[in-house]
């Protein structure tokens, strides 16, 4: 399983951005996706969830509300749109592969970096 | 500062053992046999090496070992070696869509 995060970059406080999680696996489809973030010399924190078919999505208290997860299968891409972005949002950000059944994450990507400041 | 309570530093020499913990609470660990450990490495992405508390993905050495008594788990690696020098973080099911990780543990083989 590969996962290939992108969209990346510097933003100014308030503003946003989109980040991209494709994969070349042909049964994308069938994953259920995660965005899990870690800030510079920090620990790992859950950001977001997709359900395979884009009918359930999940947000971490932090980010309701300004954040969306979403997902178009035909292009094998989920997204994370990022909105009202804070200082406090900066973090590489990973797309993480749901591990069926488990509750957990078991592919992570190499993270695209978010950097918000003025 | 992160939900689950992980001690900051661990360490042990060649071939010993070190263990060390994941503090939660009866909300997380203590509910949900769904606790997983990751090895992370400077640079690089985390890597599953437990998940339900005990069990281990296709690759990941027997060295490797976790389990969990009430509202805490513990991660055990035996027979250290230089390449096990690394972070290491649990994470858990919370309930309600949500998960949490702890603060990690960094692990130095003297």
């Amino acid at each position: 399983v590969q996962l290939l995060e992108s969209g990346g970059g510097v933003v100014q406080p308030g503003g946003s951005l989109r980040l991209s999680c494709t994969a070349p696996e042909f049964n994308f489809y069938t994953y259920d996706i995660h965005w899990v973030r870690q800030a510079p010399g920090k620990g790992l924190e859950w950001v977001a969830f997709i359900r395979y078919d884009g009918s359930d999505k999940y947000y971490a208290y932090s980010v309701k509300g300004r954040f969306t997860i979403s997902r178009d299968n035909s292009k094998n891409t989920v997204y994370l749109q990022m909105n009202s972005l804070r200082a406090e949002d900066t973090a590489v950000y990973y797309c993480v592969k749901d591990k069926s059944g488990s509750w957990t994450f078991d592919y992570w990507g190499q993270g695209t970096l978010v950097t918000v400041s003025s | 500062q992160s939900a689950l309570t992980q001690p900051p530093s661990a360490s042990g020499s060649p071939g010993q053992s070190v263990t060390f913990s994941c503090a939660g609470t009866s909300s997380d660990i203590g509910y949900y046999n769904y606790v997983s450990w990751f090895q992370q490495h400077p640079g690089r992405a985390p890597k599953l090496i437990i998940y339900e508390v005990s069990k281990r993905p296709s690759g990941v050495p027997d060295r490797f070992s976790g389990s969990k008594s009430g509202n805490t788990a513990s991660l055990t690696v035996s027979g250290l070696q230089a390449e096990d020098e690394a972070e290491y973080y649990c994470s858990s099911y919370a309930g309600s869509n949500n998960w949490v990780f702890g603060g990690g543990t960094k692990v130095t083989v003297l």
